[in-house]
């Protein structure tokens, strides 16, 4: 069945470390996107593609970046982790015009 | 711009009660709207959108485009019910979707 995987699905680091998680669906989807959820603001918008080599900025995108070599996977990279991006991170895909497909998230705590 | 507020952090419904979850919205064309859930420690799911025009889990939803509301609503709160609750909007001109900020429903037994 095709679905949408995060890994890891928990990870610790410490403060300026550099920190990459891995979004991959096997749908096909030319739309991927990065999102973080916090109490009291629910989901921002980090990241977003509409297809390979296409990436651009959501909501909250400061401290963090994505490439998009393949239709498969879009990881996000922390480039020096901070405290305030403790939090539990989502990826979704979909195809245009059409209802976002969540993965399970992963859950970051930096120290 | 376009926002979606959920007015309600907490909604606290006894089982059996009805359930009524606001929505409201703020877009200039012809949004698209939905509700997405998300139960305990699972990922967000779709519970419906307005152009299926479905009934999900025994919840409608109608848009109103006249108070831009999009409120979700249950005749009769199961406990499975509980979860947290997102609205959200997707404008005609591109696939992003703009969440609110989300309303947890515990039903009470």
């Amino acid at each position: 069945d095709a679905e949408i995987t995060q890994s890891p699905r928990h990870k610790i680091t410490e403060t300026g470390r550099q920190v990459t998680l891995a979004c991959h669906q096997t749908w096909n989807h030319n739309n991927m996107f990065w999102y973080r959820q916090d109490l009291g603001h629910g989901l921002r918008l980090i990241h977003y593609s509409y297809g390979v080599h296409d990436t651009n900025k959501g909501e909250v995108s400061d401290g963090y970046s994505v490439s998009r070599s393949n239709t498969e996977d879009l990881p996000l990279t922390l480039e020096s982790a901070a405290s305030s991006q403790t939090s539990v991170y989502f990826c979704a895909s979909s195809e245009s015009k059409e209802t976002q497909y969540f993965g399970p998230g992963t859950r970051l705590l930096v120290l | 711009a376009q926002r979606v507020t959920q007015p309600e952090k907490l909604l606290s419904v006894f089982k059996g009660a009805p359930v009524e979850l606001k929505c409201n919205y703020s877009y200039s064309g012809s949004p698209e709207l939905f509700w997405y859930v998300q139960y305990s420690r699972q990922r967000l799911q779709l519970l419906l959108r307005h152009i299926s025009r479905e009934s999900i889990k025994g919840f409608t939803a109608d848009l109103n485009k006249g108070e831009t509301s999009f409120h979700l609503k249950k005749p009769f709160a199961q406990e499975e019910d509980s979860a947290m609750y997102y609205c959200a909007l997707m404008a005609n001109r591109d696939d992003k979707i703009i969440f609110g900020k989300g309303t947890r429903l515990h039903i009470l037994p």
